[in-house]
């Protein structure tokens, strides 16, 4: 299996412009959420999927942000206008969620995003 | 709310050496499960050893292992023989058993450092 795949692997843009981050999630997998790393503030979870339907948005910063996931294989983050502040890594995981399950998530290697 | 405290912002250990991270965290839940996650410098997330609290018996996973203390909401992961490759930043992590779809929450992290 080739793994929780995220694209760009970085990003480097400028204050005002529209970013999108991408994930595919592990096929086969039902839930999907969209983490934010800081060094101030850590990880944080931002959004997240079950079956392709938003369950918890709460953390999502602002209206800034949006999150979407038109299918079961893919997933976008999208931040318009981007602000320096933004600057972070955002990782995508995937999770099975079934009876039998381990309850892992599967991390993504992250996108370093850089906003000047 | 779930917390989940790490106390130790860095540790450092020598190669072949044990090493124990510590990681408090604060719940009302009574099923629940607790996860450590190694994060090294290619900043990958990578899950080291998960135990569900139903469980009595400590978690193992090769030279990783766990003290869970259900009554002291203590969780914390002996390293043995440590490596080189071991160097990283480690994270506990709390997830409830309630249908939440895999929510997690992550202490603030562990640097651990393996010197020769």
């Amino acid at each position: 299996d080739a793994g929780v795949i995220q694209s760009p692997r970085h990003e480097v843009t400028e204050m005002g412009q529209e970013v999108t981050l991408r994930c595919k999630p592990i096929s086969g997998h039902n839930s999907l959420f969209w983490y934010r790393q800081t060094m101030m503030r850590g990880l944080e979870l931002l959004i997240y999927f079950n079956n392709n339907v938003p369950i918890d948005d709460s953390g999502m910063p602002e209206d800034r942000f949006s999150a979407k996931m038109p299918n079961a294989s893919f997933s976008t983050l999208k931040i318009q206008p981007s602000e320096p502040r933004d600057s972070a890594v955002y990782f995508c995981a995937s999770r099975h969620a079934g009876t039998s399950g381990k309850n892992e998530q599967f991390f993504g290697p992250g996108t370093r995003l850089t906003v000047l | 709310a779930q917390t989940v405290t790490q106390s130790q912002p860095e540790m450092s250990v020598q190669e072949a050496e044990t090493v124990t991270l510590s990681c408090t965290y604060d719940t009302s839940e009574s099923n629940y499960y607790l996860f450590w996650y190694k994060q090294p410098p290619s900043r990958q997330m990578i899950l080291v050893i998960r135990q569900e609290a139903y469980k009595q018996q400590n978690a193992t996973e090769n030279r990783f292992s766990v003290n869970f203390q259900k009554a002291a909401k203590s969780f914390s992961l002996k390293i043995s023989d440590s490596q080189l490759g071991d160097t990283a930043m480690y994270f506990c992590a709390f997830m409830k058993h309630d249908g939440s779809w895999g929510k997690l929450q992550f202490g603030a992290g562990t640097q651990v450092v393996v010197t020769p």
